[in-house]
This record gives structure tokens, sequence and C-alpha cells, in this order.
């Protein structure tokens, strides 16, 4: 069945460093990759997507995540982590065709320390 | 406007109740999504409705109904649940249904079954 692997249901930073989250998938087809953020007690927000072209796609709140065909990943980065980036991160893939769905990863929750 | 709108956002029931769950979004979009999260967990989809007709029912029981009386409009009413119901519902909403078109998420309305 095809899915989508987050490494590390919980990754802890300081604030000013770099955050890396892994988003992984299981398809040889690409597909089109998703990542959403959710903070306490809301629904989720899209931060960034990627279908097709450029292999580095830049979101919004200064994250950006790199399409890595030979890895089958679609990890989420910022340079720089801020006290308000401390959320749940969902990685989502939809392989297209008629279903049209969404296939979530289990999230990682982020936590910035000062 | 990117918005969905959920109400009421919180709603506590008894078992024998009947109520009712409200979306609403005003972007044109022609596929609109339920979805059920359980604390620390993804979203799992519950339904899925393009250009106003139910295309995925994802085996949920039969005390979830739901209803899409017109375009932006959808609703999901609730009979005899369980306290395992309890949870966050999340609507959401995309421009199309069998394309990469992103789901734009609603703040969603928590559930507590008593």
């Amino acid at each position: 069945a095809q899915s989508v692997t987050q490494l590390g249901s919980h990754v802890s930073v300081s604030e000013g460093a770099l955050v890396l989250l892994r988003c992984n998938y299981s398809s040889s087809v690409p597909p089109y990759l998703f990542w959403y953020v959710q903070y306490p007690n809301q629904g989720l927000q899209l931060l960034l997507k990627y279908t097709t072209g450029a292999t580095l796609v830049k979101g919004i709140n200064g994250f950006e995540a790199e399409f890595k065909k030979s890895e089958t990943s679609f990890h989420l980065t910022k340079p720089s982590a801020h006290m308000s980036d401390a959320a749940e991160y969902f990685c989502a893939v939809d392989y297209g065709g008629s279903q049209g769905n969404l296939i979530f990863g289990k999230g990682t929750k982020l936590s910035v320390k000062p | 406007d990117t918005e969905v709108t959920q109400t009421p956002k919180h709603l506590v029931m008894g078992m024998t109740n009947k109520k009712s769950l409200k979306c609403e979004q005003h972007m044109g979009h022609r596929a609109m999504y339920w979805y059920k999260q359980k604390a620390k967990k993804p979203p799992e989809l519950m339904f899925v409705y393009s250009y106003e007709k139910l295309s995925i029912n994802e085996s949920v029981p039969s005390r979830f109904s739901p209803e899409c009386p017109n375009s932006s409009l959808l609703n999901l009413h609730l009979h005899a649940l369980q306290p395992e119901d309890s949870a966050l519902y999340l609507c959401a909403s995309s421009q199309d249904f069998d394309t990469s078109y992103e789901q734009y998420f609603g703040p969603g309305t928590r559930l507590t079954v008593t």
C-alpha cells in the first residue's frame, strides 16, 4: 500500500537553530506532496506543495522543502526556528488518479526552546 | 478569500442527541471533505463530496450522515453517537477532486460525546 513516513514523532530545537522535519513516500511514481502545519486546537494550514517543476519549493513562514526523487523524500526545512513555529507538522501525499484524497503521515511535533 | 468556516467551534452532546456540524466556503471549490482527527493523530478521511454528490464514504458508521445542500455548504448530521466518537471534526475544500489541488481546512469542531 502507498504510504508516507515521517521520521521522528517529536523534534526539539533551540530558537534560531535549523529546523529539519523528514518525510519519505513509498511510490516509484512521484506523487503530489504537501506539508501542513497545525497549531493547537486549530485546523491544518498549507505550508507548501510540490506538483511538478522546480524541486526546491518555498512556502510560507520561511519554510522550504526539496523533492528528491532518488531518495523518495520531501524534507521540510527552515534556517532559523522561531518560538511561533512550535506546532504539529504533517506531510501528505496525493498519488493522483481518481481518488484525489490525501494520505497523511503520522505527524511530527516541533518544540522550540528559548 | 481562502477561508473555510465551521460551526460550532465546540459541541458537547449526549449519546441520544441529534446535532449537526456545519461547514461553509466561498472559494468556488467543487470538492468538500469531512475528516475526523483524534488527539495526536493525523486526520482520517470520512466523506468526500464532488460537485455536490457523495463520492467517497470511507465506511463511516451510519450514525454520521453527511449532506451537501449546495456547492458552498456541507453538513454533518450526528445521531446516537458513542463516546469514542469524541474528536476534532475538520472540514476541507479544494478546487476540484481528482487533481493535485491543495485542500483548505477549516478550524474544526471539537466534539465531546458524554
